[in-house]
């Protein structure tokens, strides 16, 4: 069955300084894709980034990366020069190539330091 | 970017009475809804997918007599909790689908408060 395993339940991290959140997942699809969302205060699920697992290069989007390893399915996510405005629960989540249905981690809640 | 709206964003009801929580893809049309359910500092557990002119498909343990889902149009879906209890205060969050395997976009929720 298919898992997301988020090992950091909170992490904090000073403003302007670099954080790394961790993801390792299980499947045995070689079609899937990977993403990360964020969830602030508000609520609502934002997506971060989003990388499909038949591309080799980390997909990143301005100062989120991602870093993708693919034969230890790991998929973590960069977070640098880190704002005010990250502080959120960050979920990491797998969906299947013949799957709808997003496999969801437990998330990690970052809090971010002046 | 892909919007999906909730409606209402916030409902309190009496015990044994019906809700019902609209969710609308605003600028696309969505080939598969799902709604979740979310309690306080959890994941988002999935409560059912939902397409278009069809039956939703429930996960296990969630109850279709309780959670009535309808989705009458590729832009809106409905979930119904039927007579309401204080055990199904949460907060809901629905999602569409533009594309099979691009991202879900994601409803602003409905928190729930059964009295």
């Amino acid at each position: 069955a298919q898992t997301v395993t988020q090992s950091q339940p909170e992490m904090s991290v000073q403003e302007a300084e670099t954080v790394t959140l961790s993801c390792t997942y299980d499947t045995s699809e070689s079609d899937y894709y990977l993403f990360w969302y964020k969830q602030p205060p508000s609520r609502q699920m934002i997506l971060v980034i989003r990388q499909e697992a038949y591309k080799q290069q980390n997909a990143t989007e301005n100062r989120f990366s991602v870093n993708f390893q693919k034969a230890a399915k790991s998929f973590s996510l960069k977070i640098s020069d880190s704002q005010l405005g990250d502080a959120a629960m960050y979920f990491c989540d797998l969906l299947e190539g013949g799957s709808e249905k997003l496999v969801f981690g437990k998330g990690t809640k970052l809090t971010v330091n002046p | 970017g892909a919007v999906v709206s909730q409606h209402p964003s916030w409902v309190i009801c009496k015990s044994g009475t019906s809700v019902k929580i609209e969710c609308r893809s605003l600028d696309f049309q969505a080939t598969t809804m799902f709604w979740y359910r979310q309690f306080p500092k959890q994941s988002l557990m999935l409560m059912a997918t939902s397409n278009e002119g069809s039956k939703a498909t429930y996960e296990q343990g969630v109850e279709k007599d309780k959670f009535l889902i309808n989705h009458a149009s590729l832009t809106l879906s409905t979930l119904t909790v039927t007579s309401a209890h204080p055990e199904d205060s949460s907060f809901y969050i629905c999602s569409a689908v533009r594309d099979r395997g691009n991202e879900q976009y994601f409803g602003p929720g409905t928190r729930l408060t059964v009295t």
